[in-house]
């Protein structure tokens, strides 16, 4: 069974910083590309960043871009987003998915709520 | 970026109902389309991919169809586990985008 958990999340100034993580399992992790997506509660989705199977591609919103970096470790099985420079507009629950070949996201975790406020 | 529209933000349906939910890219993105279904509090579940491909486990009374620019979700008949908001979005190119959802609601 495809499990993917995140962690990290909590309450940061601006300015500050914070490493998520994501723990993956039940599936070839090194084989999948995956995905951060961000959402506002109540508000729609957002597509915050892709890293490519072996980590050496990445790709990024704009909105994030110079300040959020995504990597992995395929010896672990875990995706990070780190995340530096937060904003209060970064305040939301993010989702690390697994992507389905071709596109699309196939498995989601069950997020973890960044809070950016003073 | 793609912007993807969704129609209605809002729908109340009774159960048994036929239910479309239409999306629009503001340019073509050809079949590069997929539909989820989010409850509160829960992540987002792929229903379809490929704008009309059925995700394993999904049920049959969900349908997708459409290409290019203009996209229809259907449920057939409503089920009560089916109220729930659903959002569309293109993986044609990057930044990934998706549309502002549309919630399902009891009549």
């Amino acid at each position: 069974e495809v499990q993917l958990a995140e962690s990290g999340g909590g309450l940061v100034q601006p300015g500050g910083s914070l490493r998520l993580s994501c723990a993956a399992s039940g599936f070839t992790f090194s084989s999948y590309w995956m995905h951060w997506v961000r959402q506002v509660p109540g508000k729609g989705l957002v597509w915050v960043s892709r890293i490519n199977s072996d980590g050496r591609s990445t790709d990024c919103a704009d909105s994030v871009k110079g300040r959020f970096t995504i990597s992995r470790d395929n010896a672990k099985n875990t995706l990070y987003l780190q995340m530096n420079s937060l904003r209060v507009e970064d305040t939301a629950v993010y989702y690390c998915g697994k992507d389905r070949p071709g596109g699309s996201v196939d498995y989601w975790g069950q997020g973890t709520l960044v809070t950016v406020s003073s | 970026d793609i912007q993807m529209t969704q129609s209605p933000s809002t729908l109340s349906a009774s159960v048994g109902d036929r239910v479309t939910i239409t999306c629009r890219a503001s340019q073509s993105i050809s079949s590069w389309l997929a539909w989820y279904q989010q409850k509160p509090g829960k992540a987002p579940k792929l229903l379809i991919y490929k704008a009309s491909s059925l995700e394993s486990g999904v049920p049959s009374r969900f349908s997708g169809s459409g290409s290019g620019t203009e996209f229809t979700l259907t449920i057939s008949s409503l089920q009560p586990d089916d109220f729930a908001t659903y959002h569309c979005q293109q993986y044609n190119s990057y930044p990934w985008t998706f549309g502002q959802g549309t919630k399902v609601e009891i009549k």
